[in-house]
C-alpha cells in the first residue's frame, strides 16, 4: 500500500533559525496536503499543492511540490515560538481514495 | 460555521461497556471519515462516508461500528474495546464526496481522547 515519510522525525531549533521538512511517497500523489498538529491539538489544514513543481507561500512558510509528484517541502523561514507542533503532509494516490498522513516532523523551538 | 464538533472530549470506559462518539458540521460537506491516532503517530483512517454512504472501511474490527444517520451526523459505535483501542479519535469532513475521494481540505474535529480500562 500507499507509504508516506517525512524527514526528520524530530527537530529542534533555535528560535530565529529556518526549519525544513521533507515529505516522500511512495507512490505519485494526485495532490500534497499539509497539517499542522499542535501539541494536544488537532490537525489544521494549511495548503494543497495540486500541479508538478508547484511552489506556494504563506509569509514565513513554503511549500513546494516536486516535479515527479512524489515528494514535497515545507520550509520555515525565521522560526517562532508559534510555530511548535508536528507538520503532517499527506495525500490520496492516483485511484486511491484515501487520504495517508505521513509520518510528521515534530517541530520544537529553543527560545 | 467551519467547525466541526466532537463530543464527548474525553471518554473512560471498561472493556465490557457500550458507548457512541458523535461528530456533527453544519458546512454541507458529503464526506466525513473517523480517524485514530495513537500519541506521537499520524492519524490512521479507518472508514470514509460518502453521500452517507460508507464507502472504505480499513480493516476496523467490529468492535467499532459507524454510522451516518444524515449528511451532518457522524457516529461512532464502541462495544467490547481492548486497553490497545485507547487513543484520540478524530472525525473530519471534507467538500468532495465522490467515492470518498478527498482532494480538498480536511476539516477536523478536536477528537475525542478515549481511555480503555
Amino acid at each position: 500500500g500507499q507509504q508516506v515519510m517525512q524527514i526528520p522525525q524530530y527537530q529542534h531549533v533555535q528560535e530565529g533559525e529556518d526549519f525544513t521538512t521533507y515529505c516522500n511517497s511512495s507512490t505519485t500523489l494526485s495532490n500534497i496536503q499539509w497539517y499542522k498538529q499542535r501539541p494536544g491539538g488537532h490537525p489544521v489544514f494549511l495548503i494543497q499543492l495540486v500541479k508538478s513543481g508547484e511552489v506556494k507561500k504563506q509569509k514565513r512558510l513554503t511549500f513546494q511540490f516536486g516535479e515527479a509528484k512524489k515528494n514535497s517541502s515545507l520550509h520555515i523561514t525565521a522560526t517562532q515560538t508559534t510555530d511548535v507542533g508536528t507538520y503532517f503532509c499527506a495525500g490520496p494516490g492516483f485511484g486511491n481514495e484515501k487520504l495517508t498522513f505521513g509520518t510528521g516532523t515534530r517541530l520544537t523551538i529553543i527560545p | 460555521d467551519t467547525e466541526v464538533t466532537q463530543t464527548p472530549k474525553h471518554l473512560v470506559m471498561g472493556m465490557t461497556n457500550k458507548k457512541s462518539l458523535k461528530c456533527e458540521q453544519h458546512m454541507g460537506h458529503r464526506a466525513m471519515y473517523w480517524y485514530k491516532q495513537k500519541a506521537k503517530k499520524p492519524p490512521e483512517l479507518m472508514f470514509v462516508y460518502s453521500y452517507e454512504k460508507l464507502s472504505i472501511n480499513e480493516s476496523v474490527p467490529s468492535r467499532f461500528s459507524p454510522e451516518c444517520p444524515n449528511s451532518s451526523l457522524l457516529n461512532l459505535h464502541l462495544h467490547a474495546l481492548q486497553p490497545e483501542d485507547s487513543a484520540l479519535y478524530l472525525c473530519a469532513s471534507s467538500t468532495s464526496g465522490l467515492q470518498g475521494l478527498m482532494n480538498t481540505e480536511a476539516f477536523f474535529g478536536q477528537g475525542t481522547r478515549l481511555t480503555v480500562v
